[in-house]
């Protein structure tokens, strides 16, 4: 069973901490996402990493980085945690579809509240 | 930039309704069309998906989708909703021969019994 899973269901951090998200998949998919969900903003892509050590910034990369030294392992970065980083925080992973794209497949989520 | 709109934010419908979702996205080239589902405290799964050729697609649980591409749409429908499905939907739109893949806002649906 394709399974995506992500390392922390809740977290609460400070404001000014360094937070790491971990997110691993277990089907040897090329491509891996972070996205933030919001309530009306809907999923809004962070980071899209397509191989191992390489990454494309989604719509809202500022304050997050990103590592993918192993390709069943996406790592998200708050370099310095901020309140408005609070969120649902999804992982996901596809493989790469070539002429078409596959589905994507996702984490249970990690909610992050910096306080 | 690609772009998707779901118009419909909240939508409450008793059981038996038939139900319509609208999605709409913003690119000129070929894209590879998504519906996901989210139920309340579950993961986001797939509904169905668009790659190439009849433009009506079949989905799991009696969804249905149609890819217009004079109207950028792919609508979501189903002709009598259950209380079950109770949850959020994403539109999601990907370019073709790209994996990069951008979501809608999302549409809350709430069905009564």
């Amino acid at each position: 069973d394709v399974k995506v899973t992500q390392s922390s269901r809740y977290l609460v951090k400070r404001t000014g901490e360094k937070v790491f998200l971990e997110c691993v998949q277990d089907m040897d998919h090329e491509n891996m996402f972070w996205y933030r969900q919001d309530p009306g903003l809907g999923l809004r892509l962070i980071y899209f990493s397509y191989d191992v050590k390489m990454k494309e910034k989604g719509d809202i990369p500022e304050g997050y980085s990103v590592s993918r030294e192993k390709k069943e392992r996406f790592s998200l970065i708050l370099e310095s945690a901020s309140t408005n980083q609070t969120s649902m925080y999804l992982c996901a992973s596809s493989l790469t579809g070539g002429l078409m794209n596959t589905e994507a497949f996702f984490g249970q989520g990690t909610r992050l509240t910096v306080v | 930039a690609q772009s998707v709109s779901q118009h419909n934010h909240h939508v409450i419908l008793s059981e038996a309704a038939s139900l319509e979702l609208g999605c709409n996205y913003s690119y000129g080239g070929t894209v590879n069309l998504f519906w996901y589902v989210q139920y309340p405290g579950q993961h986001l799964q797939l509904l169905l998906k668009y790659f190439s050729g009849d433009p009506l697609v079949k989905g799991i649980k009696g969804f249905e989708a149609e890819f217009i591409k004079s109207k950028f749409s792919f609508n979501l429908r189903k002709p009598s909703v259950q209380w079950s499905d109770t949850a959020e939907y994403f539109c999601a739109v990907s370019i073709y021969n790209t994996d990069k893949l951008i979501f809608g806002t999302g549409t809350r649906l709430q069905v009564f019994p």
